[in-house]
């Protein structure tokens, strides 16, 4: 399994700012993935992101508006531009594990926008 | 497209008691998706409760179990007797076994085991 670690659990700031939501892992991933996930609503995959190349976006989600780096194999950082109230939610980043299909879970980040 | 479906938004057990929660899928892109249940408990993140990879094998932990139905396109959790501790928020989902690992999630079962 795949130990996952986000910073900062919980965030609030205003509209129209930025922010940055860290993602760690205890041990190298070849693929991180960020996950969006509304009040009662499922999880929403919205990019994968592998080391030393652009992450790939799924649809409704762009990269000038959540830009995502992997600067290597532990790392990455999910940032949120121009935050608005209706990207209150919270933000999840996994991993899958070596030669699993499963996916691994950081804790979890939830941002509230004014 | 691809998609799955949990019918409760949320279910209330008395302990001990059986539990069912129904997940069904559909698959129109994917041959053979993999599928998983996994649970979130109060005040902690997403874990993966049970896997199954391969059509009509179960797969089973922590006294629940989900039997991967091809034929029904469905992968429903059960447990014969629950307890308070089992109360959390249950998501069933599917990933594509030869593919990008992407997972896709119904929107959860939220559990609740009254005393």
């Amino acid at each position: 399994s795949v130990l996952l670690y986000q910073k900062p659990n919980r965030d609030i700031c205003q509209s129209g700012t930025s922010l940055k939501i860290q993602c760690v892992a205890d041990s190298q991933v070849v693929s991180m993935f960020w996950y969006q996930q509304f009040q009662e609503q499922s999880l929403m995959l919205m990019a994968t992101a592998n080391e030393g190349s652009e992450a790939t976006y799924e649809s409704g989600f762009t990269k000038d508006k959540f830009p995502i780096s992997r600067p290597n194999l532990t790392f990455s950082t999910l940032t949120v531009n121009n935050a608005r109230p209706g990207d209150s939610s919270i933000y999840f980043c996994s991993s899958r594990g070596t030669g699993g299909y499963e996916q691994y879970f950081g804790p979890g980040t939830r941002l509230t926008v004014l | 497209g691809d998609s799955v479906t949990q019918t409760e938004g949320q279910v209330t057990v008395s302990e001990s008691k059986s539990l069912i929660i129904n997940c069904t899928y559909s698959a129109t892109s994917i041959g053979y998706p993999n599928l998983f249940w996994y649970v979130r408990y109060p005040g902690e993140g997403l874990q993966l409760l049970l896997k199954v990879i391969t059509a009509g094998q179960k797969g089973s932990s922590r006294g629940f179990e989900a039997t991967y139905n091809k034929e029904a396109t469905s992968f429903h959790l059960q447990k014969a007797s629950v307890q308070e501790s089992d109360s959390a928020v249950y998501y069933c989902a599917l990933s594509d076994q030869g593919g990008s690992a992407k997972l896709i999630f119904g929107e959860g079962t939220k559990l609740t085991v009254s005393s």
